[in-house]
């Protein structure tokens, strides 16, 4: 139990292009869930929130115009890069937790994006 | 303003040892402290949750323990097998916003 899809796995795109990535519990319901990226040989940082319904919270720094999330429904959000340039390369990895088990996150297997 | 640092950064051991991983956190006032694993490439892995009530927790060949008063969290690892290389990640959690604030990581490798 308890899995989190990350699509794609892997993208490679233009810069100047919009790259959307999808986040999804597959067997429960995720009130929350959280956008983080990770740069080669770096800890994950956390770029925002996402509650189902309501609009996403950014941390400090993060472009809200910039990463566009959406959380439409208790098992998807979506990370959407706009305009992507090649410093936005990166791994980014969703996780989620339930109304069930607030205090743990499961983690999905993260999405690396190349912009060229 | 919360900071987690994780040492060693890097670590090689020969199969079989036990080995100790450390973390360390500026303000001591945590919800709890978790530990994952995260293998090249990939998402990570829960190991272990700590309450902050609580001073350790134990899963297999793994056990972590906490020291709040001192800012410190410990991963034992028993008896090290190659299939635990990976990198092992700490995290705390501040408060019911359950974000997790991690350290830098520790990368583990252990020799047949």
């Amino acid at each position: 139990g308890a899995v989190v899809s990350q699509h794609p796995s892997r993208v490679i795109c233009k810069s100047g292009t919009s790259v959307k990535i999808e986040c999804r519990s597959l067997d429960f319901q995720a009130t929350t869930m959280f956008w983080y990226r990770q740069f080669p040989k770096q800890s994950l940082m956390l770029m925002a929130t996402s509650n189902e319904g309501s609009k996403a919270t950014y941390e400090q720094g993060v472009e809200k115009d910039k990463f566009l999330i959406n959380h439409a429904s208790l098992t998807l959000s979506t990370l959407t890069v706009t305009s992507a340039h090649p410093e936005d390369s990166s791994f980014y990895i969703c996780s989620a937790s339930s109304v069930y088990s607030t205090d743990t996150q499961y983690f999905g297997p993260g999405t690396r994006l190349t912009v060229l | 303003k919360q900071e987690v640092t994780q040492i060693p950064a890097a670590l090689s051991v020969p199969e079989g040892e036990n080995l100790v991983l450390n973390c360390s956190f500026t303000d001591s006032a945590i919800y709890n402290l978790q530990w994952f694993r995260q293998d090249p490439g990939k998402g990570l892995t829960s190991l272990l949750l700590i309450q902050s009530s609580q001073r350790e927790q134990t899963s297999g060949r793994l056990n972590a323990s906490l020291d709040k008063s001192s800012g410190r969290s410990t991963l034992y690892i028993a008896a090290s097998q190659p299939g635990d290389s990976a990198t092992y990640l700490c995290a705390v959690v501040m408060d019911s916003s359950y974000k997790l604030i991690f350290g830098s990581g520790t990368r583990l490798l252990v020799r047949p």
